[in-house]
């Protein structure tokens, strides 16, 4: 059974850019989390999307956002990327709460 | 806010010999969830054990074992027979039953299994 898959794995950017990142969940997972983990401030949650609707959203400014699509692969999508956006950015996919989250590797965004 | 604490930045055990990682969280909520999760170099979370919280019995996973306190609101965890490959950092996490899909995590806890 494939894992959760997130792409790219590593991006450069550059302040005042846009970035779109990718997550497909484990087949037959609805439910997809983001989160953003940095040394300062640790694993932070984003926000989790269920069929399509987000259900659930973390502290962060509105440049961040996210969609799900039909086959419950999703999509984060920050804008005018600051210097502070700098993170690894987690996807996470479940069958259901309180199964337990599938983490992906990662995507590694630096913004220079 | 509610959070997640693990007091412990960071812990080493030899080779084969046990080791309990601590960690409490504070609630309102009598419907949650509690995890581990393991994060290797690789950067590769990896859910170690889970446990409901309506559960008194402690979660077991192979050499991987909690301790559920739920009145003191904490929730260890215990590696027995420690192997090379159990270094990593080790987050504890809780999941409260009305927030879909977030997890809120403690600061971590490096553990480093030395040979």
């Amino acid at each position: 059974k494939a894992g959760v898959t997130q792409t790219p794995r590593y991006l450069i950017k550059t302040r005042g850019q846009q970035v779109t990142l990718s997550c497909s969940p484990i087949s037959g997972h609805r439910s997809v989390s983001w989160y953003q983990q940095t040394p300062g401030q640790g694993l932070q949650f984003l926000f989790e999307y269920f069929s399509e609707t987000q259900r659930n959203k973390g502290n962060f400014p509105g440049r961040f956002s996210g969609r799900q699509f039909s086959n419950s692969r999703s999509e984060m999508n920050v804008s005018t990327l600051e210097l502070g956006d700098s993170a690894l950015y987690l996807c996470a996919s479940s069958r259901g709460q309180g199964y337990g989250y599938t983490f992906g590797s990662g995507t590694r965004l630096t913004v220079v | 806010a509610q959070t997640v604490t693990q007091s412990q930045p960071e812990m080493s055990v030899q080779e084969a010999e046990t080791v309990t990682l601590s960690c409490t969280y504070d609630t309102s909520e009598n419907n949650y969830y509690l995890f581990w999760y393991k994060q290797p170099p690789s950067r590769q979370m990896i859910l170690v054990i889970r446990q409901e919280a309506y559960k008194q019995q402690n979660a077991t996973e192979n050499r991987f074992s909690v301790n559920f306190q739920k009145a003191a609101k904490s929730f260890s965890l215990k590696i027995s027979d420690s192997q090379l490959g159990d270094t990593a950092m080790y987050f504890c996490a809780r999941m409260r039953g009305t927030s879909y899909g977030k997890l809120t995590f403690g600061q971590g806890t490096i553990l480093t299994v030395h040979p």
